[in-house]
C-alpha cells in the first residue's frame, strides 16, 4: 500500500503569507493526488484534484503542483477563512490512502 | 443539486453490527464509484471501502477487512456499509463520497455527506 506523509503536521502564519504544505508518497503515484480542507466542524471539501486542477468554486489563491512522489499545495495570500486541516490523498488504486493532515493556524 | 444523506449510525455493543446507509441524488448514481470514509473524534480522515458504479468492484481497507462490506443499490440510489464485529476503535463519523468522474473504479471525492456518528462502547 502507499503512504503518504504530509509536512508540517501544524503551521501558523500571518494573514497575506505564503502557505506551503507538502505531501510525499511512499511510490510514485502520478499525479493521482487530491487536497481536501476541512473546517473545524464541518465536512472535507474538495481544492484540488489530479494534483494542480483547481477544483470548481475553489479560490485561486489555492494551487497544487508536483507529480511522481513529491507534491505541494499552495496558499497564495493566506486569509482568516483558510483556518483549517488539509489533507491529502492518493487515488491511482486502492487503498486511497490520505496524509496525516496539516493543521493551518492565524498568527 | 447533488447531495449524499447518510443515516443508520447510532450506539452499539463491541461485536455488534450496524448498517450504514447513504442516500444519493442530483446526479446518475450508477455511474460514479462511491466510498465511506471515517474520522475518528480529534483524528484524521481514513479511508474505510469504495465501490464501482456498478457495483462488481469492491476494496476495504485492512482495518476493516472481513468484517466490513460496501454494497449499492443502483435502482434504489442508495449506497450501504455493513459493519460487523465493531469494535471500539471503529468508534467514529462516517462520510460516504461521490467519485469525481464517470466511469473510474477508483477516484478523488467531489462530494461528501454530513456524515452519521457510530459509537462503539458497552
Amino acid at each position: 500500500d502507499i503512504q503518504m506523509t504530509q509536512s508540517p503536521s501544524s503551521l501558523s502564519a500571518s494573514v497575506g503569507d505564503r502557505v506551503t504544505i507538502t505531501c510525499r508518497a511512499s511510490q510514485g503515484i502520478g499525479n493521482y493526488l487530491a487536497w481536501y480542507q476541512q473546517k473545524p466542524g464541518k465536512v472535507p471539501n474538495l481544492l484540488i484534484y489530479a494534483a494542480s486542477t483547481l477544483q470548481s468554486g475553489v479560490p485561486s489563491r489555492f494551487s497544487g503542483s508536483g507529480s511522481g512522489i513529491d507534491f505541494t499545495l499552495t496558499i497564495s495570500s493566506l486569509q482568516p477563512e483558510d483556518v483549517a486541516t488539509y489533507y491529502c490523498q492518493v487515488y491511482n488504486s486502492a487503498p486511497q490512502t490520505f496524509g496525516g493532515g496539516t493543521k493551518v493556524q492565524i498568527k | 443539486e447533488v447531495q449524499l444523506l447518510e443515516s443508520g449510525g447510532g450506539l452499539v455493543q463491541p461485536g455488534g453490527s450496524l448498517r450504514l446507509s447513504c442516500a444519493a441524488s442530483g446526479f446518475t448514481f450508477r455511474t460514479y464509484a462511491m466510498s465511506w470514509v471515517r474520522q475518528a473524534p480529534g483524528k484524521g480522515l481514513e479511508w474505510v471501502s469504495a465501490i464501482s458504479g456498478s457495483g462488481g468492484s469492491t476494496f476495504h481497507a485492512d482495518s476493516v477487512k472481513g468484517r466490513f462490506t460496501i454494497s449499492r443499490d443502483n435502482p434504489k440510489n442508495t449506497l450501504y456499509l455493513q459493519m460487523n464485529s465493531l469494535r471500539a476503535e471503529d468508534t467514529a463519523v462516517y462520510y460516504c463520497a461521490k467519485g469525481l468522474q464517470q466511469w473510474l473504479v477508483v477516484d478523488g471525492f467531489d462530494i461528501w455527506g454530513q456524515g452519521t456518528l457510530v459509537t462503539v462502547s458497552s
